[in-house]
């Protein structure tokens, strides 16, 4: 399984733009890439999940360059509200006994007012 | 997308005693999970809820402390048998849908053993 790394802790201000990197050096050819938001006494909550290039949907963008290797979650104009843990999960989701999503430590955002 | 509900929604339980914990989905899916996620760390996975075989268990958790049964497609327990205070933890239900592009949490069940 492909180990993800990303920073323990990051802080920011409303309204700015946040961008979360995760490195996954060993990431495998059917691994696809996903984030999780995880609010405190909650269970985790899909933001995004992509495979190359650039992912965007009504929350994140999610950047992952060519050689897969790394991949950044971007949080346009952050709230209060977005504050929480932040997790970046490799895995092959194609199914059967090789579906599997390990979660590494997680990044908490902190958006100060 | 999938909407999941846990019993209980927390417990305190003595050591020594053991605890169901249930999951319901809202509809057919393949692939169920469960999950520890122990006092301001991240999640581990305790196991995948087979359908009508036994479970697959992860590296470090053993049937005779977490039996796990699936009756159907969208139900399943996990027991935490013997509990020790170590065992407290939040533990979640996960699963998947048909299409595979998401894969959804429960709430999780708050259990404290003294």
């Amino acid at each position: 399984l492909a180990k993800t790394t990303q920073p323990i802790s990051m802080d920011s201000y409303e309204g700015q733009e946040v961008n979360i990197t995760c490195s996954h050096n060993n990431i495998a050819t059917n691994d696809y890439i996903t984030w999780y938001q995880q609010f405190p006494s909650q269970g985790p909550r899909f933001i995004i999940q992509g495979y190359k290039t650039k992912v965007t949907n009504e929350v994140a963008s999610l950047f992952i360059p060519a050689d897969r290797k790394s991949s950044t979650l971007s949080l346009p104009r952050v709230s209060l509200s977005d504050t929480a843990v932040y997790y970046c999960l490799v895995g092959d989701i194609s199914g059967g006994s090789n579906y599997k999503l390990t979660f590494g430590k997680g990044t908490l955002l902190t958006v100060n007012p | 997308s999938a909407v999941i509900s846990q019993k209980p929604s927390r417990d305190i339980c003595q050591r020594g005693t053991s605890l169901t914990i249930q999951c319901q989905v809202d509809s057919q899916v393949t692939m169920m999970f469960w999950y520890r996620q122990q006092p301001g760390q991240s999640l581990t996975l305790i196991a995948t809820a087979n359908q009508g075989s036994e479970a697959t268990y992860e590296s470090g958790f053993v049937i005779d402390k977490f039996p796990i049964s699936r009756p159907n497609l969208t139900f399943s327990t996990l027991t935490v048998s013997n509990m020790s205070p170590e065992d407290s933890s939040i533990y979640l239900c996960s699963v998947v849908t048909p299409d595979r592009d998401e894969q959804y949490f429960g709430p999780g069940t708050r259990l404290t053993v003294t």
